[in-house]
């Protein structure tokens, strides 16, 4: 079974605190990403890696930022939490396409709540 | 840009009886996957049908089937038979073959069935 594991399933954090969430993979993974889930609004992707140490911005990188130091594990980073980062968190990993596609599975997401 | 479009915030069906859930997108490539994910109440989102869009046939996975309508933009999820299990947010996701893998995601469908 593939798994995607993620630190926390409920996270409260203040406005100002730096915020770690973490990801880990179990299937040598090639790709792993990060979405973020809000009402009304479906996953939008925020950062994703295709090796160690790259990353690449998504479609909302701002006020986020990655760390990918080993292959298994992809970290996302609030370096100063605001209020409008309240959301669900949701990580994914893929093999690596190579002109296909390889399915995406998910982590059971992090509500992370910034007060 | 590509978009993916889902209409319906929230639909209901009766246990047994079969519903359709619809998405439309927009993109100008011609090589391109089609994706609908299922995430079911406080549980991990996961895969349940894919359709390559150089294939005409329609994709179908037991219960799940679509109808692709290149030409119209247009993929819709039919499920059959429906089951109390299949209570979840249904999205909508789309990649084509050059964004290594990256997932454009529609707005989500809430679907619940009642018994």
């Amino acid at each position: 079974d593939v798994k995607v594991t993620q630190s926390s399933r409920y996270l409260v954090k203040r406005t100002g605190e730096k915020v770690f969430l973490e990801c880990v993979q179990d299937m040598d993974h090639e790709n792993m990403f990060w979405y973020r889930q809000d009402p009304g609004l479906g996953l939008r992707l925020i950062y994703f890696s295709y090796d160690v140490k790259m990353k690449e911005k998504g479609d909302i990188p701002e006020g986020y930022s990655v760390s990918r130091e080993k292959k298994e594990r992809f970290s996302l980073i609030l370096e100063s939490a605001s209020t409008n980062q309240t959301s669900m968190y949701l990580c994914a990993s893929s093999g690596r396409a190579g002109g296909g596609y390889n399915e995406q599975f998910f982590g059971p997401g992090t509500r992370l709540t910034v007060l | 840009a590509q978009t993916v479009t889902q209409s319906q915030p929230e639909m209901s069906v009766q246990e047994a009886e079969t519903v359709t859930l619809s998405c439309t997108y927009d993109t100008s490539e011609n090589n391109y996957y089609l994706f609908w994910y299922k995430q079911p109440p406080s549980r991990q989102m996961i895969l349940v049908i894919r359709q390559e869009a150089y294939k005409q046939q329609n994709a179908t996975e037991n219960r799940f089937s679509v109808n692709f309508q290149k030409a119209a933009k247009s993929f819709s999820l039919k499920i059959s038979d429906s089951q109390l299990g299949d209570t979840a947010m249904y999205f909508c996701a789309f990649t084509n073959y050059n964004q290594g893998g990256k997932l454009i995601f529609g707005q989500g469908t809430e679907l619940s069935v009642k018994p």
